[in-house]
């Protein structure tokens, strides 16, 4: 089965608010990856994290990993219309190389103006 | 900064026919992937390379092919082309951290 299942599928919020979305995986990892897609366009890479780190920060990102729980989650804090986009995790495969990276089936997430 | 330069963007073929997909992955970078993401889907890893090796391999059709070459840059040629392989097709790459995507390249079978 998938290694990453993103949850919600879909969420819908009003700007200003903030969004969270929740990530899950089955095996081993060294990191966990947040990508960002906009309709029809490339993955954007937003944040990394790593087996050792619990909490990472970015702008208005913040990414927790649970190890322990095999779960990451993606908060954007003061959402913006322009967020708009699917959110997707991502982790390597389990020899720890970025040789494969393997993703969930995404979040939709729209912010409303 | 460079990015990751794929061509064409947009491709429309005929069934049957062969297409084949050029990326040009950040200077340095020693790793490339290959991704298929289909209306609506989750991208699937096809292929990658490591140092010009291929490295690792995903469901990818016997159909499809891929190498890269001296200068690091990756073709993926996709043969006897069916309407299922209508699709986004992603290249991305990295030396140590995330991967960096292209744009993709937005392959229409008809």
């Amino acid at each position: 089965s998938q290694q990453g299942e993103e949850d919600p599928q879909a969420l819908s919020i009003q700007e200003g608010e903030n969004a969270t979305m929740n990530c899950s995986y089955k095996t081993s990892i060294n990191n966990l990856q947040w990508y960002r897609q906009n309709s029809g366009r490339g993955l954007v890479h937003l944040i990394l994290i790593r087996s050792n780190e619990r909490e990472k920060h970015s702008g208005r990102l913040r990414v927790t990993l649970d190890t322990s729980k095999k779960s990451s989650s993606l908060l954007i804090t003061a959402s913006r219309a322009a967020d708009t986009a699917s959110y997707f995790c991502a982790t390597p495969n389990s020899g720890g190389s970025n040789y494969k990276l393997t993703f969930g089936k995404g979040t939709l997430l729209t912010v409303n103006p | 900064a460079a990015g990751v330069i794929q061509s064409p963007r947009h491709l429309i073929k005929e069934k049957r026919e062969t297409a084949t997909l050029k990326c040009y992955p950040i200077p340095r970078h020693d790793t490339v992937y290959w991704y298929q993401q289909g209306p609506g889907q989750d991208p699937q890893f096809l292929i990658s390379f490591y140092e010009k090796m291929q490295s690792d391999k995903g469901s990818i059709p016997d159909r499809f092919s891929a190498q890269q070459f001296s200068d690091y840059h990756s073709e993926l040629n996709m043969s006897s082309l069916e309407l299922g392989d209508s699709a986004l097709y992603f290249c991305a790459s990295s030396l140590v951290g995330g991967a960096t995507f292209g744009s993709g390249t937005r392959l229409t079978v008809v």
